[in-house]
């Protein structure tokens, strides 16, 4: 079946305690990305990547950190999280971002809160 | 003002009725994608649109690439398709997406 997995799916942890949100596809897709969403404020992205070594920063990446170091994986780390994080975490991917682009699979979600 | 902006922003109706939603945006786009969020929060894609119109059995979206204006209408609605519906745009050249705030449809029995 094709997913795209993300752990943990909730997590409350405190200030400045570095975490790291998995994300993997089963797809073989080369685009990938990060987001999180906010009442009021919708779905915004943080980080993408367009295929292994290749990332770039969304509208909202302050305070993240991706690496792409296989193209199933595509983790994203908060070295020292603060309150203005929490929020509910989306990954997705697509077979391609070029111009016609492809299908967007999402993940199930994560809802972080920072104490 | 948004670059992606959607309407109306909440809608209940009966179910049964003919659902219309709106997104209009404002640049130039490859592609337009509509989504479909449950409570609870998982998305799923319902569309991806470059021109004309798509139909996936009672949804059908819709665009016009010249007004910048998308549509997606739901037949004969049922109170499963309470969620919220959300317009997404990959604006021409750039490799990422812009959303609409979403609509929330409520279909009551």
């Amino acid at each position: 079946e094709a997913q795209v997995t993300q752990n943990p799916r909730y997590l409350i942890t405190v200030t400045g305690k570095k975490l790291t949100v998995t994300c993997s596809q089963n797809m073989n897709h080369e685009y990938m990305s990060w987001y999180r969403q906010d009442p009021g404020l919708g779905l915004r992205q943080i980080y993408y990547s367009m295929n292994v070594e290749v990332t770039d920063k969304g509208d909202v990446p302050e305070g993240y950190k991706v690496s792409r170091k296989e193209k199933r994986n595509f983790p994203l780390i908060l070295e020292s999280p603060s309150p203005n994080q929490t929020s509910l975490y989306f990954c997705a991917s697509s077979s391609s971002m070029s111009s016609m682009g492809g299908e967007l699979f999402f993940g199930e979600g994560s809802r972080l809160t920072v104490l | 003002k948004n670059e992606v902006e959607q309407s109306p922003q909440n809608l209940t109706a009966q179910e049964g009725e003919f659902i219309t939603i709106n997104c209009s945006y404002s640049v130039g786009i490859s592609a337009l994608h509509w989504l479909q969020q449950h409570p609870g929060g998982g998305i799923v894609s319902l569309f991806m649109l470059s021109s004309g119109k798509k139909k996936h059995g009672r949804l059908i979206a819709t665009i016009n690439i010249q007004e910048k204006h998308s549509s997606l209408h739901i037949t004969a609605s049922h109170p499963r398709d309470s969620a919220v519906y959300i317009c997404a745009v990959r604006p021409q050249g750039a490799q990422k997406l812009v959303f609409g705030q979403g609509t929330r449809l409520t279909i009551n029995p």
